[in-house]
């Protein structure tokens, strides 16, 4: 079985400060993605890595893939309180499976 | 209306009861999912339909029956359910093969109480 370890669970901040969420396994997986879900709502996605190695950034957020595709980080700079919800991994191993493996999650609280 | 929509929002139940979900995507995907989300654990997949054939089913109990009458409509049956299957149950679309770096869509989910 595939886990996806995600860490911290929880993580409350005042804003402005920075952030680190962190996604890992011991498999291999051919793409991972990152979701943020709100109260009451579906998760939402942020962004996908498919490249070991890879970096992306999408305004404050910053996202990498491991070089061996088997970890991948979520940084926010200046976190806001409009960043505040569930931040969700998800990966899709290697080998053509078409079942996406979700991390627990990290619920971001960031206070005004 | 557009992307994953799904009905009802919210369903208390009791055990003997019999109630169905409803999703519904208008992005002409042809890929269809239930997910089961609970507390301290992770997004469980449920089923997966492609082109209204099962192609998958995670060891789901029999009290959970789904069911797609055509790719853009998906349903989840409930009979004689337990407390312990209280939970948000989400609904997702996308375009298969996800291999590529495809997304899935999903849906603002149901939040199931099961007294």
């Amino acid at each position: 079985t595939q886990l996806l370890e995600q860490s911290p669970q929880f993580l409350s901040i005042q804003e402005g400060e920075n952030l680190t969420v962190y996604c890992n396994s011991s498999s291999v997986f051919s793409s991972l993605q990152w979701y943020r879900q709100e109260p009451g709502e579906g998760p939402v996605l942020l962004v996908t890595v498919v490249t070991g190695g890879e970096v992306k950034k999408l305004k404050r957020l910053t996202f990498q893939f491991g070089d061996a595709r088997k970890d991948s980080s979520l940084h926010i700079t200046a976190a806001q309180p409009g960043d505040t919800g569930l931040y969700l991994c998800a990966g899709l191993p290697q080998g053509g499976s078409e079942k996406l493996v979700f991390g627990k999650g990290t619920k971001l609280t960031v206070n005004p | 209306e557009t992307g994953v929509t799904q009905t009802p929002r919210h369903l208390v139940m009791g055990m003997t009861n019999k109630k169905s979900l409803k999703c519904e995507q208008h992005l002409g995907h042809n890929a269809m999912y239930w997910y089961k989300q609970s507390a301290k654990k992770p997004l469980e997949l449920m089923f997966v339909y492609n082109f209204k054939e099962q192609t998958e089913n995670n060891s789901v109990p029999s009290r959970f029956s789904p069911e797609c009458p055509n790719s853009s409509h998906l349903f989840l049956h409930l009979h004689t359910l337990q407390p312990e299957d209280s939970a948000l149950y989400l609904c997702a679309s996308s375009q298969a093969p996800l291999a590529g770096g495809r997304r899935q869509y999903f849906g603002p989910g149901t939040r199931l109480t099961v007294l």
